[in-house]
Parts: C-alpha cells; structure tokens; sequence
C-alpha cells in the first residue's frame, strides 16, 4: 500500500494567518490527490480534487499544489469556519488500495 | 441537493453480522459509484468498499475482504454493506460517499458523505 504522511500533525494558528500543510506519498502518485477538512462530529467535506482543483462551493482561500510525491494544502488567511482536521488521500492506487494521511489539526492559537 | 442518510448500525458481538443502509436522494443514484468509508473513534479515515453505478464491479481493502459485501438496489435508491464475522477493529463510525463521476470510470475520491452511523463491535 501506498502510506500517506502529513506534516505538521497538529498546528495552533490565529485568525488572519497563512497556513500550511504537507503531504507526502511513499510512492509517486502524479497527482491523484484529494483534500478533505473534518469538524468534530460530522463528516468530512471534499476541497480539493487532483491536488490543485477546488471543489465547486469551496472558498478561494484554499488552495493545492504539487505533484508526484509532495503535497500542500494552502489556507491563505485563516478564518474561524476553517479550525478543523485536514485529510489528504490518494487515488492513485486503485481500485483496492486507496488511502489517506494521518490528518493534521488547526486549532485555535 | 444531494443527501446521504445511513441506518442500521449499532452494538454487535464479535463474530455476528450487521447491515448497513444508505438513502441516496437528490441526485441520480444510479448513475454513480458509491463508497463505504469507515473511521474507528478519535482515528483517521479508511476506506472500505466501492461498488460501480450499475453494480457491475465491486472492490474491497483488504481488513474486510471476505467478510463485507457491497450492495446497491438502483430502484430503491439505497446503498448497502453486509458486514459479516465482525471483530472489535471493525468498530467504527462507517459513511456512505458518492463518487463524483456519472457512469464513467471511478474516481477514488468523494464528492459527497453521509452524516455517518457508528457500530460498535464488543462483547
């Protein structure tokens, strides 16, 4: 299987600051990528899709890059709504091999 | 707008079986491939199962292979998961998801979730 890693594991951030994530796969995944944010008790919600594309109702502060083994997740000015667990997974390895990273948590500096 | 609502879990003993259900409405079930994806408590995100638009492939993780079974019933607009010989690690709170591709290739990826169900395997 293909593991998934993130960095940090969990960050502490203000309103108003730039945030972000790293993603990495232990193999090339070209960019099969996919993000996800999750709030306690509920499911979580797709934002970007093939590492750069966001998803249609996702605010413009998102944003992804990156390609083959290295990935980012960009927030570019933080706001209340956004503190949250952040998911990212691949679909690269299909169809009985997909997986997703350990998550990172933002909370509230 | 698109709705995912599943039922039937609950608290099981190992070894005993449970299905699951997923309403679909607000969009064409049957022209997309749907997903099981699982999260055990305070843990991240594993996915499960999927299951093609017209039931034609279906595809499992390996943790639930020959124990689980993905369903679809396109006239009732409901999505299933038969969990057999279940054990404590299957305890989870379980969604449905959509795929986001209509009749075409599967994506690996979900456009849509559920708001969960939670089983609980304990004896």
């Amino acid at each position: 299987d293909i593991q998934m890693t993130q960095s940090p594991s969990s960050l502490s951030a203000s309103v108003g600051d730039r945030v972000t994530i790293t993603c990495r796969a232990s193999q090339t995944i070209s960019s099969y990528l996919n993000w996800y944010q999750q709030k306690p008790g509920k499911a979580p919600k797709l934002l970007i899709y093939a590492a750069s594309s966001l998803q249609s109702g996702v605010p413009s502060r998102f944003s992804g890059s990156g390609s083959g083994t290295d990935f980012t997740l960009t927030i570019s000015s933080l706001q209340p709504e956004d503190f949250a667990t952040y998911y990212c997974q691949q679909s690269y390895s299909t169809p009985g091999g997909i997986t997703f990273g350990p998550g990172t948590k933002v909370d509230i500096k | 707008q698109v709705q995912l609502v599943e039922s039937g879990g609950g608290v099981v003993q190992p070894g005993r079986s449970l299905r699951l259900s997923c309403a679909a409405s607000g969009f064409t079930f049957s022209s997309y491939g749907m997903h099981w994806v699982r999260q055990a408590p305070g843990k991240g995100l594993e996915w499960v199962a999927v299951i093609w638009y017209d039931g034609s492939n279906k595809y499992y993780a390996d943790s639930v292979k020959g124990r689980f079974t993905i369903s679809r019933d396109n006239s009732k607009n409901t999505l299933y998961l038969q969990m057999n010989s279940l054990r404590v690690e299957d305890t989870a709170v379980y969604y449905c998801a959509r795929d986001p591709t209509r009749m075409a290739t599967i994506l690996y990826y979900f456009d849509y979730w559920g708001q969960g169900t939670l089983v609980t395997v304990s004896s």
